[in-house]
C-alpha cells in the first residue's frame, strides 16, 4: 500500500462546475497535509494546507481533512481552465525530523470551457 | 514565501560526467531539501541539506552519487555524478518555512545522453 495515494485522472469537469480531488494517506501519525499545483513543465506550487479535522476555505479553494478515515481532500469551485494542472497531496509524519513531505502520485485535472 | 532559484534550468550532459546543481534562496532558511521528480512521475526526496553538518539522504540515495553541500543558510549544491541516461530528471530544491510549509524552486531539468 502506498503511503499517499490519489487517482492519477484525468478528471475532466466542465467550466464553472466543483471539483473534488481525493487523497487518503496510510500513516495514522501524519499529520500535516498539503495540496500543490503543478502545471506541465512548472515546479510543484503550494495552494493550499491544513492541520485539523473539517474544512479550510482559501478563495475557491476549500481543503477538507477527515483524519479518522485518513483522507483528504480539494474542492475547487467554479472551475476555471487555468485550473487545469496535476495537484499533489502531500503529507508530513508526526515523528519524522524535518520537514519530510510524502507526495501521492498527483491528480490530472482538465476543465473544459 | 521565500525567493528560490536554481541553476542551471536545464542542461543536456554525457554519460559518465557530472553536473552540479545550485539552489539560491532570498532568506535565511532553516530547512533545504532536494527532491527528484522523473518523467511523468511523482516527487521523491532525495535528501534534507543540513547547515553546518552532512546531508540526510532517503533510502535509496547514497552521497557518493548526489554529494550536497550546504555552506550557509541562503545557499545550497546537489552535484549528480557519474551520470547514466536514469538520472534524466526534474531536481528540485525546496525551503521549509513555518509550519512545515515547504516551497520548490524552478526545478534543473537534466538531460543524460
Amino acid at each position: 500500500q502506498k503511503e499517499v495515494e490519489q487517482n492519477s485522472g484525468p478528471l475532466s469537469v466542465p467550466e464553472g462546475a466543483i471539483a473534488s480531488l481525493n487523497c487518503t494517506y496510510s500513516d495514522r501519525g501524519s499529520q500535516s497535509f498539503f495540496w500543490y499545483r503543478q502545471y506541465s513543465g512548472k515546479s510543484p506550487e503550494l495552494i493550499m494546507f491544513i492541520y485539523s479535522n473539517g474544512d479550510k476555505e482559501d478563495g475557491r479553494f476549500t481543503a477538507q481533512l477527515n483524519k479518522a478515515s485518513q483522507y483528504v481532500s480539494l474542492l475547487i469551485r467554479d472551475s476555471q481552465p487555468s485550473d487545469s494542472a496535476t495537484y499533489l497531496c502531500a503529507v508530513i509524519h508526526l515523528l519524522r525530523q524535518g520537514g519530510k513531505l510524502i507526495f501521492g502520485q498527483g491528480t490530472e485535472l482538465s476543465v473544459k470551457p | 514565501s521565500a525567493v528560490i532559484s536554481q541553476k542551471p534550468s536545464r542542461d543536456i550532459c554525457q554519460r559518465g560526467t557530472s553536473l552540479t546543481i545550485q539552489c539560491q534562496v532570498d532568506s535565511q532558511v532553516t530547512m533545504m531539501f532536494w527532491y527528484r521528480q522523473q518523467p511523468g512521475q511523482s516527487l521523491t526526496l532525495i535528501a534534507t541539506a543540513n547547515q553546518g553538518s552532512e546531508a540526510t539522504y532517503e533510502s535509496g540515495f547514497v552521497i557518493d552519487k548526489f554529494p550536497i553541500s550546504r555552506p550557509n543558510l541562503t545557499f545550497s549544491t546537489l552535484t549528480v555524478s557519474n551520470m547514466s541516461p536514469e538520472d534524466s530528471s526534474i531536481y528540485l530544491c525546496s525551503v521549509e518555512s513555518s509550519d512545515y510549509e515547504q516551497y520548490f524552486g524552478p526545478g534543473t531539468r537534466l538531460t543524460v545522453t
